[in-house]
């Protein structure tokens, strides 16, 4: 699996938008990013997830480069229960492929 | 959506007794199963891979003596912690591959003294 870069930590402003990056420069074409969230002592939570194009669902949105190397997402209006670990993984879609952590980003939603 | 429970959410155990921790898909058939173990501050780790009706492939590094690992079932899979020690403690968890994505457990928090 490609390995993936982020940020360790980010602060947000409460009810403004939340953009965290991450860099898969070594990801292969049929590997998708994937974006989980883990709250403190709760299991891993999905958000979204895309192979090409943008994708928006109800908690975010998916901006992937042209060249696929580098993804953000972004929370549109941040709230104070935004306050995560946001791990961005790239995988090989379907079941039976390891799903591997790297060291996320902390983010922070201040008031 | 898809729910992946797991019992309990937090055991104390002696040093040297076993603990079981379970892993259930609630709605859903799950073939293979994935075991976390999270230390304070430190990400997840990637212990096995739960294969129903197979063995358990395990990560570089960890003990399958120490880890045992049971998928019974297409439900079910189990974790038991053999002769715990307090460097056993942690936070596990399992996961489970639902559509288009894998659905995570609650966690168990373990403790050995």
């Amino acid at each position: 699996d490609a390995k993936t870069t982020q940020p360790p930590s980010m602060d947000c402003a409460e009810g403004r938008a939340a953009n965290l990056p991450c860099n898969h420069s070594t990801i292969s074409g049929n590997e998708y990013v994937y974006w989980y969230r883990q709250i403190h002592s709760q299991g891993p939570q999905y958000i979204i997830h895309g192979l090409k194009n943008n994708e928006t669902n109800e908690m975010a949105s998916l901006i992937i480069t042209e060249d696929r190397k580098s993804s953000t997402l972004i929370l549109p209006h941040a709230t104070l229960r935004d306050t995560a670990v946001y791990y961005c993984i790239v995988r090989v879609a379907g079941t039976g492929n390891q799903f591997y952590f790297g060291t996320g980003t902390s983010l922070t939603v201040i008031p | 959506g898809a729910v992946v429970s797991q019992h309990p959410s937090r055991v104390i155990c002696k040093s040297g007794t076993s603990v079981k921790i379970e892993c259930r898909s609630l709605d859903f058939q799950a073939t293979t199963m994935f075991w976390y173990r999270q230390f304070p501050k430190q990400s997840l780790m990637l212990m096995a891979t739960s294969n129903e009706g197979s063995k358990a492939t395990y990560e570089q590094g960890v003990e399958k003596d120490k880890f045992l690992i049971n998928h019974a079932s297409l439900t079910l899979s189990t974790l038991t912690v053999t002769s715990a020690h307090p460097e056993d403690s942690s936070f596990y968890i399992c996961s489970a591959w639902q559509d288009y994505g894998y659905t995570f457990g609650s966690g168990t928090r373990l403790t050995v003294v």
